[in-house]
């Protein structure tokens, strides 16, 4: 079974730092993109970035182009999403999905809480 | 950026009649077009990509239509479990492969 399992839910303070996960399984991780997606409490999804785990390929969204960093570990098959100095307006819940046109495989999501 | 803007915002439709969602980009995106469907707590959920192929074990009432900017998802006879937020998603130009802002589709 294709799958993809993040992390579990984080809360954090503001400027406080954070790397979530998405380990996928059941498919070849080197072979696919993986997108990151952000829904803000009660809104809709934003498209934030794209890896090439094959070759650490990264695109960005403008809008999230500076704010976050993706990376991938392809001896795991794990994708990352990472902040160096979190804000209270990242409070939002995070999914991977693999890509990279239609997302045909999500994860689970993760919460991410940030207090200031 | 390519802009996505889906119509009406909010749909109420009772059980068994025909729903029909708009969704519009700013520019063409030729046929590189997706709709999700989400559900409250749930991770979104691939219905239709190429605009109109239906995704794995969708059933056939979910029909996808259009090309360039405009874009429609129909539900011949919506069901219970339909209820939901749907979300078209042009992936034809990076570096953002942007969403619309989603309908919800409520019960009359």
């Amino acid at each position: 079974e294709v799958q993809l399992v993040q992390s579990g839910a984080e809360v954090k303070k503001s400027g406080e730092s954070l790397k979530i996960s998405c380990k996928a399984s059941g498919y070849s991780f080197t072979s696919y993109w993986i997108g990151w997606v952000r829904q803000m409490p009660g809104k809709g999804l934003e498209w934030m970035g794209i890896i090439y785990p094959g070759d650490s390929d990264v695109r960005y969204s403008p809008s999230f182009q500076g704010q976050v960093t993706i990376s991938a570990d392809k001896s795991i098959s794990t994708a990352y999403l990472q902040w160096s100095s979190l804000e209270a307006s990242d409070t939002a819940i995070y999914y991977c999905a693999r890509t990279p046109d239609a997302m045909d495989v999500w994860g689970q999501g993760t919460t991410v809480t940030v207090s200031s | 950026e390519i802009v996505m803007t889906q119509s009406p915002a909010t749909l109420s439709v009772s059980p068994g009649e025909r729903a029909t969602l708009s969704c519009r980009a700013s520019q063409s995106v030729s046929g590189n077009l997706a709709w999700y469907q989400q559900k409250p707590g749930q991770a979104p959920r691939l219905l239709v990509y190429a605009a109109s192929t239906r995704a794995t074990g969708i059933p056939a009432r979910f029909g996808g239509s259009g090309s360039g900017t405009e874009f429609t998802l129909t539900i011949s006879s919506l069901q219970s479990e339909d209820f939901a937020v749907y979300y078209c998603q042009q992936y034809n130009k990076w570096p953002a492969f942007t969403f619309g802002g989603g309908t919800k589709v409520e019960i009359k």
